[in-house]
């Protein structure tokens, strides 16, 4: 298996732009989790999915982030209108309930200027 | 609610010695799952080893392993004959393990380990 696939690796954009990042988790895993990582935060949780439903999203940080999963092999994370502050690492992960193991993508650097 | 706590922002170990990472875990949870990631400078997170709150012994994994404290909730990883290549930082974690499933892994803040030669 190819591992969790993110893209684009790396992102630089313009203030008010929209953002898409995108996430192809491992065939059969079940739970898909975005993960945004900073220097002030840390690691933190923003949303994750169950079966493609989102089970929680207490972590998005307003309601200029929204995420997907429209079907079991793909998931988006949008973000619109971007703004420095979000500049971060976005991760995505995913797992499978019988199995304590979590994968994760290389992850997408983003930065807004 | 679940928190995780690395006491220490850096380390430094020669190389071929041993280190221990220190974790801490806050839980009222029975069943709980704990994980060391590795985070090199290209920025990928590496699984390293995961142990289960039910686990009487406990986990290694080549020269990794993990000193399971249930009492104290601690979870320290130790790693043995350092190598340059384990330069990078090293995050514990925690996961929930409920019977509906619930699956958040919680992070610490990280610890930088520095291998010198």
């Amino acid at each position: 298996d190819a591992g969790v696939i993110q893209s684009p690796r790396h992102e630089v954009t313009e203030m008010g732009q929209e953002v898409t990042l995108r996430c192809k988790p491992i065939s059969g895993h079940d739970y898909l989790f975005w993960y945004r990582q900073t220097m002030m935060r840390g690691l933190e949780l923003l949303i994750y999915f169950n079966n493609n439903v989102p089970i929680d999203d207490s972590g998005m940080p307003e309601d200029r982030f929204s995420a997907k999963m429209p079907n079991a092999s793909f998931s988006t994370l949008k973000i619109q209108p971007s703004e420095p502050r979000d500049s971060a690492v976005y991760f995505c992960a995913s797992s499978h309930t019988d199995y304590y193991g979590y994968t994760f993508g290389s992850g997408t650097r983003l930065t807004v200027v | 609610a679940q928190k995780i706590t690395q006491t220490q922002p850096g380390m430094f170990v020669q190389e071929k010695e041993a280190v221990t990472l220190d974790c801490t875990y806050d839980t009222s949870d029975q069943s709980y799952g704990l994980f060391w990631y590795k985070q090199p400078s290209s920025g990928e997170m590496i699984f390293l080893i995961y142990q289960g709150s039910y686990d009487e012994q406990n986990a290694t994994e080549g020269r990794y392993s993990l000193n399971f404290q249930k009492a104290r909730k601690s979870a320290n990883l130790v790693i043995s004959a350092s190598q340059l290549g384990d330069s990078a930082m090293y995050f514990c974690a925690m996961r929930r393990l409920l019977s509906t499933g619930a699956n958040n892994l919680f992070f610490g803040t990280g610890t930088r380990l520095t291998v010198i030669p």
